[in-house]
């Protein structure tokens, strides 16, 4: 099993423009997140997922959207980036509510 | 996410010493998770609690839920350069366990 993959691993957007990251898992997790994390901020949750077609907001979820039409994949797009989303973005899947939560390698972001 | 705090934030020890990392939540917790994350790379899962009073240990740490379930500790014995990084604590709560959300962090540095 690959786990969990994004692409790209680095991206450098200019502000206004568009783009999405992809995230993937092949474990046939139900659950899966996206998380941005900051300097000295910790993970903070985007959106998330419980399942194909379910998506739901999770604690900073302004300028991104998401979508689940696969069980396998969970994309998050940036309609219109801003300096302020410059930032490192980790997609995670879990198999059940209370389970282990396995992370991706994250995707780095700078928006200039 | 301001349910959950951790403490310290950052923390330096000599080589061998034992040390603590606290996490608090202002909610009874469903689950509590641990996760070490090395700079620059990705989330390595080390345990989760569930219980009140549970306490798991690998390798050199070993973590512990409280019976309240609103508090938990990380520690770490003999502390070797290996255990360096940052550790995030998360939290799923009754009604909502659905999301996954973490503290800030603690930034660890082990003095050879």
């Amino acid at each position: 099993n690959a786990g969990v993959t994004q692409t790209p691993k680095f991206q450098v957007l200019k502000t206004g423009q568009s783009m999405t990251l992809q995230c993937a898992q092949d474990m046939n997790h139900e659950y899966m997140s996206w998380y941005r994390q900051d300097p000295g901020m910790g993970l903070r949750l985007i959106h998330y997922s419980v399942g194909a077609g379910i998506t739901d907001q999770g604690e900073v979820p302004n300028g991104y959207n998401v979508s689940r039409s696969t069980t396998e994949d969970f994309p998050l797009r940036l309609l219109s980036a801003a300096p302020s989303q410059t930032s490192v973005y980790f997609c995670a899947s879990r198999n059940g509510r209370v389970n282990e939560q396995f992370f991706g390698p994250g995707t780095r972001l700078t928006v200039l | 996410s301001q349910e959950l705090e951790q403490s310290p934030q950052s923390l330096i020890v000599q080589e061998g010493k034992n040390l603590t990392i606290n996490c608090t939540s202002s909610k009874t917790l469903y689950g509590l998770y641990w996760y070490k994350q090395k700079y620059g790379e990705g989330l390595i899962f080390l345990m989760m609690l569930q219980k009140g009073g549970e306490e798991k240990s690998h390798e050199k740490i070993t973590a512990k839920l409280d019976e309240k379930k609103q508090q938990s500790s990380l520690h770490i014995t003999a502390s070797q350069p290996s255990h360096a990084g940052i550790y995030l604590c998360g939290a799923l709560y009754g009604g909502a366990t659905n999301k996954l959300i973490f503290g800030t962090g603690t930034l660890l540095a082990v003095q050879p």
